[in-house]
């Protein structure tokens, strides 16, 4: 079936360091991949996307290549803020199943300053 | 404001007792989504609806209904709650529920928090 897998968290960085969280996929076809954050209290906002093999999804700071080889959506930033402290959800959404998303369990990030 | 709007936000109701769960957007969308939250799990699609009176089970529809009678609403029912219900609720739309474009994104509610007992 179609899965999402993330990194265990909490993941704990001080401010200015190298953020990675890793998000690995099984699904039938070719879906298209979503970062999704959640801060305190809040519902879930989009934070990229991509559609295609290959594909960067990238916005504040933030990118994510499409992976087909590795299936693979890794989250990277070059240099985290205390602002970026949120849960972070990788989700992918089957083609030809509308906007059904299937979520990872999300990865809780704290930056300390 | 674009928005999606849930009421309640936090919710404690007892094994049995009839309850629902509304979910507004403003926006025009077609598309509308139930999600529940559980530590550990991720979100889970309950139900979805591509438009009025069109509705489908997600991944987790035992114990819900929903309907969908116009397109702002798209309220979540539990006839008979059980304490394996208790968990963060997430209502969320979009345009559509199927083309590729870069202005389909799904928006999500602020959620509603239930606790059965």
């Amino acid at each position: 079936g179609n899965s999402v897998t993330q990194m265990e968290g909490p993941v704990t960085l001080s401010e200015e360091a190298f953020l990675t969280i890793n998000c690995t996929y099984t699904a039938t076809g070719y879906p298209s991949l979503f970062w999704y954050v959640q801060y305190p209290g809040e519902g879930l906002q989009l934070l990229l996307k991509a559609t295609k093999a290959d594909d960067k999804g990238s916005n504040k700071g933030f990118e994510a290549t499409y992976r087909k080889e590795t299936t693979s959506f890794h989250l990277e930033k070059g240099s985290v803020q205390v602002s970026d402290s949120a849960v972070y959800f990788c989700a992918l959404r089957r083609r030809n199943y509308g906007q059904n998303f299937v979520f990872g369990p999300g990865t809780r990030l704290s930056v300390l300053p | 404001e674009a928005q999606v709007t849930q009421n309640p936000r936090y919710l404690i109701t007892v094994t049995g007792k009839k309850l629902t769960v509304t979910c507004s957007q403003n926006m025009n969308h077609e598309y509308m989504s139930w999600y529940r939250q559980d530590p550990g799990l991720g979100l889970r699609q309950i139900y979805y609806s591509m438009n009025v009176e069109v509705t489908d089970k997600g991944d987790v529809p035992e114990g819900y209904k929903v309907s969908r009678k116009e397109k702002r609403n798209f309220p979540l029912i539990l006839e008979s709650p059980s304490p394996n219900q208790t968990s963060l609720y997430f209502c969320a739309s979009s345009l559509d529920g199927v083309r590729e474009r870069r202005d389909n994104e799904q928006f999500f509610g602020p959620g509603t928090r239930l606790t059965v007992l």
